[in-house]
């Protein structure tokens, strides 16, 4: 049972594009949302998190957007750069608890 | 200043062998974790120590044996190693349980 669903699973983008990424949970006891930036040979780096009490947090150019109702999430990467070329992980957790819960990830290509 | 680091990086091994994988933190977290990346890129938590205290086991084969002599060292040992085993395995570690999880950059274990 998958409990996030992210898609789609790879996306090409040109330089100075809107890059969407999208994600689906369905447990509703999580309140934790964060999204994982990973590049070839390296682990996965948190990029930007999001709680439920908000609909939108923005770092830079990356923004996530929350809508509890639907349970989706997205990810939100403006004006694309080659170096934002990677794979991109949702995931989704419960308050307290230690076990985070991935999405299928999304290779993300930036052409120039 | 590595954070989170483990050895080896790569590790390529016949089927039946033992091996074992080493995680070490720097940054006085009290919460270690293993996930394994499957070929399709997608993460799964196998286990999580609190304090040298296993919280989460997730149904993992018990050929899977964590170690944890320290709140700043988790080990990995594996016993009969199988093809299916073949992986890249991340260590994380985050504080006092809670989000967010910091990430090693992985050993790619390859069985023959």
């Amino acid at each position: 049972q998958q409990q996030v669903k992210q898609s789609p699973q790879s996306l090409i983008v040109q330089k100075g594009g809107i890059s969407i990424i999208n994600c689906a949970y369905e447990n509703t006891a999580f309140d934790y949302f964060p999204w994982y930036q990973q590049f070839p040979g390296k682990g996965p780096a948190l990029l930007i998190a999001i709680r439920p009490d908000v609909s939108e947090k923005k770092e830079g150019r990356f923004t996530i957007s929350f809508n509890k109702s639907a349970k989706q999430f997205s990810l939100h990467i403006m004006d694309s750069q080659p170096g934002d070329s990677a794979t991109y992980f949702c995931a989704a957790a419960k308050q307290g608890a230690q076990k985070l819960v991935f999405g299928q990830g999304t290779r993300l290509t930036i052409n120039p | 200043d590595t954070a989170v680091s483990q050895t080896p990086k790569y590790l390529v091994t016949q089927m039946g062998n033992d091996k074992s994988i080493k995680c070490e933190q720097n940054l006085g977290h009290d919460t270690m974790y293993w996930y394994k990346q499957d070929s399709k890129k997608f993460l799964k938590i196998m286990f999580s120590y609190n304090n040298k205290e296993l919280i989460i086991n997730e149904t993992v084969p018990n050929r899977f044996s964590p170690k944890s002599p320290d709140k700043a060292h988790l080990n990995l040992h594996i016993n009969s190693l199988e093809l299916g085993d073949s992986a890249v395995y991340f260590c994380a570690s985050s504080l006092r349980g809670n989000q967010p999880q910091h990430f090693g950059d992985g050993t790619r274990l390859s069985i023959l």
